[in-house]
């Protein structure tokens, strides 16, 4: 069964530096999407991505991030300059033209 | 913008009782319902999801029911099981927000052996 794939599964870096996350989203999916959580809090959408453009971000998607897919199979996360506050499950997730999200294993993103 | 809701936030149920969970949303142009189970240190995984144009969706053990015009929708689990035991989570997605999914704030469900 296809799924999203997402590489690292922990991340760790110090404050300031930058950083990415990479997702491969399910193959024939044409809608990716970026999300946050926070320990022990509720999933948060961050970005959706569609035709090679952002088509919608939350508040919490600021000049600090930055989506892209670069090639054909690849969708990255990438948070400038980290903060403190960045620590999270980053979950990448895909989907196709039926609107159904399927999510990546995530990844631990801690900055210390 | 849409507003998700949830409750319980933690929920035990003895093995092979019922579990419901109930969320609200907001935002009346909801028009898709998913629900995704999460365990621990794994992403979310859809279980069951229902859309606007139905009143009540079952996939063996596990149902969903929705009331657009009350603006709740419920997440039924049967016969629960121990594997049943996750943070399970539900969300709304509204037609006027693009594809963007509006998530509830989750429920701890334990199944006790």
């Amino acid at each position: 069964e296809p799924e999203v794939t997402q590489t690292p599964s922990h991340q760790v870096t110090q404050m300031g530096q930058e950083v990415i996350l990479r997702c491969v989203p399910i193959s024939n999916h044409l809608y990716f999407y970026w999300y946050r959580q926070i320990l022990g809090q509720k999933v948060e959408f961050l970005v959706s991505f569609y035709n090679n453009e952002i088509s919608e971000k939350s508040e919490i998607f600021d000049d600090q991030f930055s989506v892209e897919r670069p090639d054909g199979s690849n969708f990255t996360l990438k948070i400038r300059s980290t903060k403190l506050e960045d620590s999270a499950m980053y979950f990448c997730a895909s989907s196709g033209s039926g609107g159904t999200q399927f999510f990546g294993p995530g990844t631990r993103l801690t900055v210390l | 913008g849409e507003n998700v809701e949830q409750h319980p936030s933690t929920l035990s149920v003895q093995e092979g009782d019922s579990a419901v969970i109930k969320c609200t949303y907001s935002d009346s142009a909801s028009n898709y319902f998913p629900w995704y189970k999460q365990e621990l240190g794994k992403g979310p995984q859809l279980i069951i999801d229902i859309r606007s144009n139905v009143g009540e969706k079952k996939d063996q053990r596990i149902a969903v029911t929705l009331n657009k015009t009350a603006k709740h929708f419920s997440l039924h689990i049967t016969e629960t099981q121990p594997e049943d035991s996750a943070v399970y989570f539900c969300a709304a997605l509204s037609a006027g927000a693009g594809n963007q999914f509006y998530f509830g704030t989750g429920t701890s469900l334990t199944v006790i052996p």
